[in-house]
């Protein structure tokens, strides 16, 4: 059972230049969350997804980062016009069920490491 | 609004014992605890939903005081593979399910 899948694992990219960050999650799986860690600091929260929904992105920036999770395909992160402060790894996980009731286990993908010249 | 985590290290020697503290300011429904070695994934450990549950996978333990919102993580005969950084993720209604807020970190490195 495959565990949740980033691609890429590294990303370099040029000031200004857009960012696409994907995930797909683990098999039966259909919430997916995006979480940032700047270097030598915790996780923060970005944005949760359901499938064709946007349930929480508070921890989203205003402004260049926009996120989707489609149908069908892997849930794409987006950063346009990217700055060298988007510089960090980025997160994805996964969950089961997210009734608002039950905490679900959240199991995390080996991230996107991106470096903005 | 993070939680807050204590120690922020700690340095054992193979076979001693650990004590993590996580402290919220907010009233908390579940607590959450992970392990991320350098440069790789955080790798689950253990949920902890209200109620004053302890739970235990082999060596490692946690309780949860939603009165004082307080978790602890406690590993005993720590061997060289808990070297990390321990989080501790924790979710409340105020901030809204599903969403983890993840504490400060503490960074735990155990020696042969």
């Amino acid at each position: 059972n495959a565990g949740v899948m980033q691609n890429p694992r590294h990303l370099v990219r040029r000031r200004g230049q857009e960012a696409r960050l994907r995930c797909s999650p683990m098999k039966g799986h259909s919430h997916v969350y995006w979480y940032r860690q700047l270097p030598e600091e915790g996780l923060k929260f970005m944005v949760y997804l359901q499938k064709e929904n946007i349930i929480d992105e508070s921890g989203m920036p205003k402004e260049r980062f926009s996120a989707e999770f489609p149908k069908e395909g892997p849930s794409i992160l987006r950063i346009q016009q990217v700055v060298r402060g988007d510089s960090a790894a980025y997160f994805c996980a996964s969950s089961s069920r997210g009734t608002g009731q039950k905490a679900d286990t959240q199991y995390f993908g080996p991230g996107t490491r991106l470096t903005v010249l | 609004q993070q939680p807050v985590q204590s120690p922020q290290a700690v340095i054992l020697r193979e076979g001693e014992d650990a004590v993590i503290n996580c402290s919220s300011s907010k009233a908390l429904y579940s607590v959450h605890w992970y392990r991320q070695k350098h440069g790789e994934a955080p790798v689950f450990l253990m949920i902890l939903l209200k109620g004053g549950e302890q739970k235990g996978h082999d060596k490692i333990s946690a309780s949860f005081n939603e009165k004082k919102q307080q978790s602890s993580l406690y590993l005993t005969a720590s061997q060289l593979s808990y070297s990390g950084t321990y989080f501790c993720g924790t979710e409340s209604p105020s901030t809204g399910f599903q969403k983890l807020v993840f504490g400060t970190g503490t960074r735990l490195l155990v020696s042969p």
